[in-house]
């Protein structure tokens, strides 16, 4: 079975700039979600979705980060414009809702450096 | 709002030795409480995972346990080898299925 695609792997761009990064889930997933890891602290939750719908953008800054998964199966993250405090990894990860346990399972990660 | 805290940030042990990690949340109301290991520039990999009903679970060396009343989880490596060195990170589930995760403790075996 493969595993979560993330991509690209590695991106730098200068403040005020903007980016976006792309994941493809595990195939039959119906949850997927986007964290935030800044160096030294755990994955924070941005955005989660149930097949195209959003669940919880609690913590997204909407006013420069947005997200969307059209069709219920990828799913693309935006930051416009970018500002320094971005720079960390943005981790993706999917479940099955079948799944009684709702085990997530994490893509590689995108390292994302402002400057 | 839950939180999760591990203690230490770091350690490091020489081959061999038994070690254990620890795990505490603020909100008992968990669904499950999940172990990861993360190697450097790499993503999540899932360790153990236990339902808020069970009291711990075990993988090979790894034995993960979970006291809910007094909102802790430790997580047990046996026989500590330099393979071992990584993050490990803990997160309990809530109702919404949304993981919230500890900063980690960084973990080197010395061989």
């Amino acid at each position: 079975e493969a595993g979560v695609a993330q991509s690209p792997r590695y991106k730098i761009i200068e403040k005020r700039q903007s980016v976006a990064f792309w994941c493809n889930p595990i195939s039959g997933h119906a949850t997927l979600y986007w964290y935030q890891q800044i160096l030294g602290q755990g994955p924070k939750l941005l955005i989660q979705f149930q097949n195209n719908g959003v669940v919880d953008d609690s913590q997204l800054p909407k006013d420069r980060f947005s997200a969307e998964r059209l069709k219920g199966v990828d799913s693309t993250l935006k930051i416009q414009p970018a500002k320094l405090e971005d720079s960390a990894v943005y981790l993706c990860a999917s479940s099955e809702a079948r799944d009684i346990n709702y085990e997530q399972y994490f893509g590689p990660g995108t390292r994302l450096t402002v400057t | 709002k839950q939180e999760v805290t591990q203690i230490p940030a770091a350690l490091s042990v020489p081959e061999g030795e038994n070690l254990v990690l620890n795990c505490s949340f603020t909100d008992s109301a968990i669904y499950n409480l999940q172990w990861f290991r993360q190697d450097p520039g790499k993503g999540l990999t899932s360790l153990l995972l236990i339902q808020s009903s069970q009291r711990e679970q075990t993988s090979g060396r790894l034995n993960a346990s979970l006291d809910k009343s007094s909102g802790r989880s430790t997580l047990y490596i046996a026989a500590s080898q330099p393979g071992d060195s990584a993050t490990y990170l803990c997160a309990a589930s809530g109702s919404a299925r949304q993981l919230t995760f500890g900063s980690g403790t960084q973990l080197t075996v010395l061989p």
